[in-house]
């Protein structure tokens, strides 16, 4: 198996522009995650889905911030409009069991100008 | 809100040295995960521990599981500079989530 794929790798924008981040997860893998990792607060956990459905999206900062899972086999976490405190890495993991093993992506750099 | 706290921060050592890094909560956790990360890349899983008291070796590293599962420490003996790394620890509590701790980041001089 490929591992989790996320993309872009990096991404610089300017402030109030959209940003679109994705993830492909591991193939059979029931959980996705969505983490944010800065140095300040280490790794924050924002969203996890179950079988394409959302669970708990508490981490989530603020309503600029959505995240989906049409299937399987891809989910996406947008931020619109974007501002430079969401600059930080943004790491997708997935997982067979809710508190099991995390494979994370190489995660996307994102730079807010 | 379940916290875990790691310690040190930061540490810098020379090749060959040994050394104890730790991971602390007041919380109670049914299992504790350690990963490493490397610049530029996630988190990769290097044990879980699950029972009180547990140790567990990998190589020359050896991580234990305090009696009341509060908290855990990773050993290192003769660190190697494939060792630098940042370590994670994450507890599974009663929420039913994963919680990271900050991290350690380790550099080992050769």
């Amino acid at each position: 198996d490929a591992g989790v794929i996320q993309s872009p790798r990096h991404e610089v924008t300017e402030m109030g522009q959209e940003v679109t981040l994705r993830c492909k997860p591991i193939s059979g893998h029931d959980y996705l995650f969505w983490y944010r990792q800065t140095m300040m607060r280490g790794l924050e956990l924002l969203i996890y889905f179950n079988n394409n459905v959302p669970i708990d999206d508490s981490g989530m900062p603020e309503d600029r911030f959505s995240a989906k899972m049409p299937n399987a086999s891809f989910s996406t976490l947008k931020i619109q409009p974007s501002e430079p405190r969401d600059s930080a890495v943004y790491f997708c993991a997935s997982s067979y069991f809710r508190t099991g093993e995390l494979f994370f992506g190489e995660g996307s750099r994102l730079t807010v100008l | 809100t379940q916290l875990l706290e790691q310690s040190p921060q930061f540490l810098s050592i020379q090749e060959g040295e040994n050394l104890t890094v730790y991971c602390n909560s007041s919380s109670v956790f049914s299992s504790l995960q350690w990963y490493r990360q490397e610049p530029g890349e996630g988190p990769v899983l290097l044990v879980t521990v699950v029972t009180g008291g547990e140790v567990k070796k990998l190589k020359r590293l050896t991580f234990q599981f305090g009696d009341a599962r509060k908290d855990s420490s990773l050993h290192i003996t003769a660190a190697q500079p494939g060792d630098t790394g940042l370590y994670l620890c994450a507890g599974a509590g009663a929420n039913s989530k994963l919680t990271f701790g900050k991290g350690i980041t380790l550099s080992v001089r050769p």
